[in-house]
């Protein structure tokens, strides 16, 4: 079955260290999306990607990276620059970078820094 | 911009009474509205979505929505509810930027359901 698989599903680091989420679709999808997610906030937009090795900073990228080399792969590296890192990340994609194309998410990954 | 109020933190019914849940947004023009539904510690399930046409849409598991334009609403209803609609409750809207595919989502709606 098609799908998005995010790794690992928890993830522990220390304080000041980078940390690479990965995500993975077999969708063929075009888009993919990072979003945060933290209790009473909603989601919250960090990156997205319309297409191969092209992508933009969504609302609170600052303390994250991303890359798009293949067409199936998004992960995001959550740096040491991001204040507050600990928190709930989910990956999704949609056929296409347009409104009417609902997103796919992920089971997502819990991120702990200590 | 573009913003979406779920104005309701917890909702708690009772088995096989009826569900509403509230959806307000702000936009410009005609927005695309999607529902999505998650499970603890799990990704979201898109629910249903509007996107023109009949503002009273379907979706999966027994939902619906209704779009009102009057009201900017799109609020989620469910005659009946079962034991597993237990989970939180995400209403989204097109971000309204071109052609990005980016979502704003609403706060979300814890919804318990009691036996």
């Amino acid at each position: 079955d098609g799908g998005i698989t995010q790794s690992p599903k928890y993830l522990f680091r220390k304080e000041g260290q980078n940390v690479t989420l990965s995500c993975e679709q077999n969708l063929n999808h075009d888009a993919m999306y990072w979003y945060r997610q933290d209790p009473g906030q909603g989601l919250r937009l960090i990156y997205y990607s319309q297409i191969v090795n092209d992508f933009q900073k969504g609302d609170i990228a600052e303390g994250y990276s991303v890359s798009r080399e293949k067409k199936e792969s998004f992960p995001l590296t959550v740096t040491s620059a991001q204040k507050n890192p600990t928190a709930f990340y989910l990956c999704a994609s949609s056929i296409r970078p347009q409104g009417n194309s609902p997103l796919h998410f992920g089971n997502g990954t819990r991120l702990t820094v200590t | 911009a573009q913003s979406v109020t779920q104005p309701d933190i917890h909702i708690t019914v009772s088995e096989g009474a009826s569900l509403e849940l509230r959806c307000n947004y702000s936009y410009g023009a005609t927005p695309y509205l999607f529902w999505y539904v998650q499970s603890p510690g799990q990704g979201l399930q898109l629910l249903l979505k509007y996107f023109s046409g009949d503002t009273l849409v379907q979706g999966i598991k027994g939902f619906e929505a209704e779009f009102k334009r009057s009201q900017s609403s799109f609020n989620l209803r469910k005659p009946s509810v079962h034991w597993s609609d237990a989970a939180e409750y995400f209403c989204a809207v097109d971000h309204g930027s071109g052609n990005t595919g980016k979502l704003i989502f609403g706060q979300g709606t814890t919804l318990q359901v009691k036996p």
